[in-house]
């Protein structure tokens, strides 16, 4: 099936530092993926609606500009955390629509999750 | 606007025992709905999906889940409980979209 690849599972970084988070389609084309934020032993949280060749879409009470979205190619989105802070410590999961599926929510694969800690 | 409410953070069933997990949804358009589980540290594996199909939708690892639009529900339930079941579970509405809105989540403990 269908897989969903996200770069790094784990980072570590200091206080102030800019992390990068990869989520790659591997085996399909995805104009839209989404970003998800995950507290330990709560739900998923939707950040942000990234889509390819356009601004990324932010829910309510998402910083822009701390979360940077980039969906350069049909099959990569890249979540930037800038200037991290501990409170940004969290599990970051992504998940991308399969356009070749058809019609609907009904091909959507999410990634293994990239866990964020910051020091 | 939609929202989804998972009854219960935490059900613990003995192995071999039914599981129930509830959930119950509200949207102002025909909703899609999913269950999905979670290992720890791990991402979300698709167990089934409603989208306006049969209402008794039959997924992975036995689950099934049944789509009552007069209750607003889609409970998942598995006959007979394995260990191996054990996990959190999520239950999610979406629309055509493609977005999802995710309940608080339901962890499933299996006692041997």
């Amino acid at each position: 099936g269908a897989v969903v690849s996200q770069h790094p599972s784990w980072v570590i970084c200091k206080s102030g530092t800019s992390v990068k988070i990869e989520c790659r389609s591997l085996d399909f084309q995805a104009t839209t993926m989404f970003w998800y934020r995950q507290f330990p032993k709560q739900s998923l949280m939707l950040m942000a609606t990234s889509n390819e060749g356009s601004k990324a879409t932010y829910e309510q009470g998402v910083e822009k500009d701390k979360f940077l979205i980039n969906h350069a190619s049909l099959t990569l989105s890249t979540l930037t955390v800038t200037s991290a802070h501990p409170e940004d410590s969290s599990f970051y999961i992504c998940s991308a629509r399969d356009m070749t599926s058809g019609r609907g929510t009904g091909e959507l694969f999410f990634g293994e999750g990239s866990r964020l800690t910051v020091l | 606007a939609q929202s989804v409410t998972q009854l219960g953070s935490h059900v613990s069933v003995s192995e071999g025992a039914l599981v129930l997990l509830r959930c119950n949804y509200s949207s102002s358009v025909p909703p899609y709905l999913f269950w999905y589980v979670q290992y720890p540290n791990q991402g979300l594996q698709l167990l089934l999906k409603y989208t306006s199909a049969a209402t008794l939708v039959k997924g992975i690892n036995g689950f099934e889940a049944e789509f009552k639009k007069s209750e607003t529900s889609f409970h998942l339930t598995k006959p007979s409980a394995h260990m191996s079941d054990a996990a959190e579970y999520f239950c999610a509405v979406g629309n055509q979209g493609g977005k999802l809105i995710f309940g608080q989540g339901t962890e499933l403990s299996v006692k041997p």
